[in-house]
């Protein structure tokens, strides 16, 4: 069971707009920064978002993240096949002294 | 181009150990912490240890604490784990991670990954 909460899997067609949430606690995302990954099994994962709004340079811009009190989202805009792979959240936890990574969510292009 | 790249993976028998290298290239390795991160088989990933530049702050998971030892050399641009009393759950593809010069960890560049397979 992760300390952060993401929905196992998302789908969408292509050109649509899609949403994948992260749910975390007072100890975690509502204090620290969130980030954002994009991994497809058998590469090194990409950091696509980093705190918690702000796109790397390289990134397209239709990866976009938020976040508010407790939960963080990312938003991919004009979905494309290439899309398709793991995406997970990340943040410190205070409490733990650790960072935590979200269960990950598997998206899937229509 | 930053580079990490790991070795140092392999097979081995549960309670024994490894030692993991992530050499860096390209990038001021001594004034970046560094975090080593894990993926199990059909698992998520799961972050492991981090590292401040000095060598002074480190952090472990609960799940390798007293078992896993991270260490780096800033002369030679490496970051190493070192695992003990390794177990089966233990088996994953190891990644070596950046962190961040001024704040907390991006992870902005990963290497391609090591795998672990402990098994008798």
């Amino acid at each position: 069971q992760s300390v952060l909460t993401q929905p196992p899997s998302a789908s969408g067609t292509p050109g649509q707009r899609v949403t994948i949430s992260c749910s975390g606690s007072n100890s975690n995302i509502a204090s620290n920064i969130v980030n954002w990954f994009q991994h497809v099994p058998g590469t090194a994962p990409k950091l696509l978002i980093h705190s918690n709004d702000q796109r790397p340079s390289g990134v397209s811009d239709r990866f976009s993240g938020s976040k508010s009190g407790t939960s963080a989202s990312l938003a991919i805009s004009g979905l494309q096949s290439e899309d398709e792979a793991d995406y997970y959240c990340a943040t410190w936890d205070g409490s733990l002294t650790a960072w935590v990574f979200g269960g990950g969510t598997k998206l899937s292009v229509l | 181009e930053v580079q990490l790249v790991e070795s140092g993976g392999g097979l081995v028998q549960p309670g024994g150990s490894l030692r993991l290298s992530c050499a860096a290239s390209d990038f001021a390795f001594n004034i970046y912490t560094m975090n080593w991160v894990r993926q199990a088989p059909g698992k998520g990933l799961e972050w492991v240890s981090h590292i401040s530049s000095s060598s002074y702050t480190i952090h472990y998971a609960d799940s390798v604490k007293g078992r896993f030892t991270i260490s780096r050399d800033n002369a030679k641009n490496s970051l190493y784990l070192q695992m003990d009393r390794l177990r089966v759950e233990d088996t994953a593809v190891y990644y070596c991670a950046r962190g961040n010069h001024n704040g907390p960890s991006l992870f902005d560049y990963w290497g391609q990954g090591t795998l672990v397979t402990v098994s008798s």
